[in-house]
């Protein structure tokens, strides 16, 4: 089984950009599609960010994911921070016989 | 509106068994894939089992399989996990999620419920 590895924690002030990494321990990470899960506190999960770099209707455009396969890891980048987006945030992917959540990682705007 | 609703959550001895169970209303739930994940207080979520539509197909999380069972009743629009020899490290909240159709072994869970806690102590 692979793991998932984010970083504990970040913080960024409002209005600036921060990026959240998600580093697979084995297997390529562009062999399967990588999500990334919102969870505010006292909530349920939401989606943010779908098959690698894809928005749910609704979810605004300030936020993007991408995959870096030197670094064998995925990114959730989000621009122009509000304090609404201070919550925790998991990267999930999967493979043949698994589906794996990163260990989350929580964004304070402060 | 899509909804999903747990139930069965509550306080367990070790060794104790439960049965948690989801209701689904305001989607054709016998299209969907479906999937139980768990999240321990203050921890992260740990994906624990998925359905496929048709019941033919069940997966499990290595640190489940044996003692948790998922199941289905397409008529009733409900999902159920049947957790069996239940530890300590089983404490957690349960969520109840919908896979999306697009790659339904991908993991991408659509809509959550708003999870049921199952606390396992003596």
């Amino acid at each position: 089984n692979f793991m998932l590895t984010q970083p504990h924690s970040v913080s960024e002030s409002p209005g600036k950009t921060v990026t959240i990494s998600c580093t697979r321990s084995s297997g390529s990470i562009a062999s399967n599609y990588v999500q990334w899960y919102q969870q505010r506190p006292g909530t349920s999960p939401t989606t943010v960010i779908f098959e690698d770099n894809q928005r749910p209707s609704g979810v605004p455009d300030r936020f993007s994911g991408s995959i870096d396969s030197s670094s064998n890891s995925a990114s959730l980048t989000i621009s122009g921070l509000k304090t609404e987006d201070e919550a925790d945030y998991f990267c999930q992917s999967y493979d043949s016989s698994n589906l794996v959540f990163g260990g989350g990682t929580k964004l304070t705007v402060l | 509106q899509v909804q999903l609703v747990e139930s069965g959550g509550g306080l367990v001895k070790p060794g104790g068994s439960l049965r948690l169970s989801c209701a689904a209303s305001g989607f054709t739930f016998s299209d969907y894939y479906m999937s139980w994940i768990r999240q321990a207080p203050g921890k992260g979520l740990e994906w624990i089992s998925y359905i496929s539509s048709s019941r033919s197909y069940t997966n499990y999380a290595d640190s489940v399989k044996g003692r948790f069972t998922i199941s289905r009743d397409n008529a009733k629009n409900s999902l159920y996990l049947q957790m069996n020899s239940l530890r300590a490290e089983d404490t957690a909240v349960y969520y109840c999620a919908r896979v999306s159709p697009r790659i339904p072994v991908a993991g991408l869970f659509d809509y959550w419920g708003q999870g049921t806690l199952v606390t396992v102590s003596s």
